[in-house]
């Protein structure tokens, strides 16, 4: 079965200290991968996707995540970290049924230290 | 180019009473997905669908609730005789293909059953 594991619920970090969030899928073929962010009360807003070619994606805020297929891992990156990175962050994999579902970890809490 | 957008934002409603939620996707966009957060969750999928027809509700409880994406006019997410149980965020998101379209979410609804 298609899944997602996010194996940090939550995380601390000081201000201007590197992140890495790590996520782990299962999934039968070559998934598309991509990490969302959600603030308090707020919807999701993409960071990164992955769909092919350079398994090292940048995205927007400094993030950057590499897909590596031995490991089955998708690990989301950012060499330093700002307090309004405070947030939650998921990981999805599709597709899925042959359309755009897509399949959500269960989310790592970011908290940010000044 | 305004977003998704989903109405309302909040919703409180009584035991055995109705939900109607609304989701206008982005201009151009005839894909629907509705996903769930329950709290300290991450999002399920519930129903995907194109214009006038659902293509896969394998997500959405049997009984109580209803989703619809019409020639005109918004999605609607609807809930009869809601329960204690779906208290939770609904997000509504839209992508303008089938694979390899990013997902665009909604802020969500968020429903609290009384």
């Amino acid at each position: 079965a298609q899944s997602v594991t996010q194996p940090d619920i939550h995380i601390t970090v000081s201000e201007g200290a590197s992140l890495e969030l790590r996520c782990n899928y299962s999934y039968g073929a070559t998934p598309y991968l991509f990490w969302y962010v959600q603030s308090p009360g707020q919807g999701l807003q993409l960071l990164l996707k992955y769909f092919s070619g350079d398994t090292l994606v940048q995205g927007i805020k400094g993030f950057e995540a590499e897909f590596k297929r031995s490991q089955s891992s998708f690990n989301l990156r950012k060499p330093s970290v700002h307090w309004s990175d405070a947030a939650e962050y998921f990981c999805a994999v599709g597709p899925s049924g042959g359309y755009n579902k897509l399949i959500f970890g269960a989310g790592t809490r970011l908290a940010v230290h000044p | 180019n305004a977003g998704v957008m989903q109405n309302p934002r909040h919703l409180v409603r009584r035991r055995g009473q109705e939900a109607r939620l609304r989701c206008s996707p982005m201009k151009g966009h005839s894909h629907v997905y509705w996903y769930r957060q329950l709290p300290e969750e991450g999002l399920k999928f519930m129903v995907y669908l194109q214009k006038e027809n659902i293509i896969d509700e394998s997500g959405m409880p049997k009984e109580r609730f209803s989703a619809e994406f019409p020639k005109e006019g918004p999605s609607i997410l609807r809930i009869q005789q809601v329960v204690r149980g779906d208290s939770a965020a609904y997000f509504c998101a839209s992508s303008a293909g089938q694979i390899q379209e990013t997902q665009y979410f909604g802020p969500g609804t968020r429903l609290l059953v009384l």
